[in-house]
């Protein structure tokens, strides 16, 4: 029971180098999500990806990119990394974003530093 | 501007005893509300949720209340055990062109003694 599976755990880039953060899950879910984790800021969703095909911004999009691959992968790409992308990553799914009571069910998280 | 608040960022309570948690919100436009609860590096795993249209909302040792009026809600743990530590963090939804977008608070650190 796998649920939602991030990788890498944790990443220490340089600034302005570039990398992906893959996300997986396999609950058969429509949707999903990309969050970061900054110290008193809570959750922020960057992107999202309301079914298989279709994404948006969220809050926070500003020096991210991602693909939703298939139903089953959602990544996330930093194009030229910056110090105030330093951060916790967390990757999300539910069900389906057009339903209220579809609660998100998060993976671990990546650990991402930028020097 | 924060929509979802938890002004409390950290509580302390004895084993066996209550644990009441709690956020504010204040847009009117919300209509579901979640309580998450994390580990340390551990991804925030879903605890209990309630709808706009009742006002409590039961699961084990856990409670939700919602005040609507007062744009409330609180997290009741009956009774609180040592494993109860984590981080909870409150979450309020709204539909915005067909999709449910979730709003965190920032957490509160929950610490339960023996």
């Amino acid at each position: 029971n796998a649920g939602v599976t991030q990788t890498p755990k944790f990443q220490v880039l340089k600034t302005g180098q570039s990398m992906t953060l893959q996300c997986a899950q396999d609950m058969n879910h429509n949707s999903m999500y990309w969050y970061r984790q900054d110290p008193g800021m809570g959750l922020r969703l960057i992107y999202y990806s309301a079914s298989e095909g279709t994404t948006d911004k969220g809050e926070v999009p500003n020096g991210y990119n991602v693909s939703r691959l298939n139903k089953r992968e959602f990544s996330l790409r930093l194009e030229s990394a910056a110090p105030s992308q330093t951060s916790v990553y967390f990757c999300a799914s539910s069900a389906d974003a057009s339903s209220y009571n579809s609660p998100l069910h998060f993976g671990n998280g990546t650990r991402l530093t930028v020097t | 501007d924060q929509q979802v608040k938890q002004n409390s960022p950290s509580l302390s309570v004895q084993e066996g005893r209550i644990s009441i948690l709690n956020c504010d919100y204040t847009n009117s436009m919300f209509d579901y509300f979640l309580w998450y609860k994390k580990y340390p590096a551990e991804g925030p795993t879903f605890l209990i949720s309630i709808s706009s249209i009742k006002d409590k909302n039961e699961d084990g040792r856990f409670t939700v209340f919602l005040n609507k009026s007062a744009k409330h809600l609180s997290l009741h743990i009956v009774p609180s055990q040592p494993g109860d530590s984590a981080v909870y963090f409150c979450a309020a939804s709204a539909q915005v062109s067909g999709t449910y977008k979730y709003i965190f608070g920032t957490g509160t650190r929950l610490k339960v003694l023996a």
